[in-house]
């Protein structure tokens, strides 16, 4: 199994752009993490989805991040548009939730996001 | 408010001694709680969970205990290596059986040959 699978690993972009960040979930994983670390605040749940089904959304700084899940393989988290405040390493996890939340959740590698 | 806190952001210790990693929380009454291992540039690791009705877990050189009076955890490994130098992160559940973990900062442990 490769994992999960994060892309771009590193996005460098200019303020007001869009972003756009993407995330493939662990085959037979029904649960799907964004977080948000940086060093000040350290890791942050930005939303999760169960069975591509927002649960909660509360962890999103503001409206202009925004997370779709159109399938159980595949998720995007999206700024639109970006400021500086917004650099920091994005990371998407899944889990398996075949016995409940107490299963381990599984990382992958990070986006790096840079917005000048 | 509810709140994580890992006792310090930076641990030394020195090669074959053991490094104690402390967890406290506030305003929570968790169902358990996990460690994860963090390196440089990488996604956290999950290493051990520990179930509120449990007083301690162990796995090779880790050990994990869970007090709920003190709301503490405390995560030790035993003959350190280099190797071992990383941030470990405690994790609590927030929610019921389909819930979200709610990370500490985490401690960087560096362990000096």
């Amino acid at each position: 199994d490769a994992g999960v699978i994060q892309s771009p690993r590193h996005e460098v972009t200019e303020m007001g752009q869009e972003v756009t960040l993407r995330c493939k979930p662990i085959s037979g994983h029904n649960s799907l993490f964004w977080y948000r670390q940086t060093m000040m605040r350290g890791l942050e749940l930005l939303i999760y989805f169960n069975n591509n089904v927002p649960i909660d959304d509360s962890g999103m700084p503001e409206d202009r991040f925004s997370a779709k899940m159109p399938n159980a393989s595949f998720s995007t988290l999206k700024i639109q548009p970006s400021e500086p405040r917004d650099s920091a390493v994005y990371f998407c996890a899944s889990r398996s939730v075949a016995g409940g939340s107490y299963n381990e959740q599984f990382f992958g590698p990070g986006t790096r996001l840079t917005v000048l | 408010s509810q709140k994580i806190e890992q006792n310090s952001e930076a641990l030394n210790i020195q090669e074959g001694k053991t490094a104690t990693l402390t967890c406290n929380y506030t305003n929570y009454s968790p169902a358990y709680l996990q460690w994860y291992r963090q390196d440089p540039g990488r996604g956290p690791v999950f290493l051990l969970l520990i179930r509120e009705n449990e007083k301690e877990k162990r796995k090779e050189r880790l050990k994990v205990t869970f007090d709920t009076t003190l709301k503490q955890s405390l995560f030790h490994i035993t003959a350190s290596q280099p190797a071992d130098s990383a941030t470990y992160l405690c994790a609590l559940l927030n929610g019921g059986s389909q819930g979200n973990l709610i990370f500490g900062k985490g401690t960087k442990l560096s362990v000096k040959p």
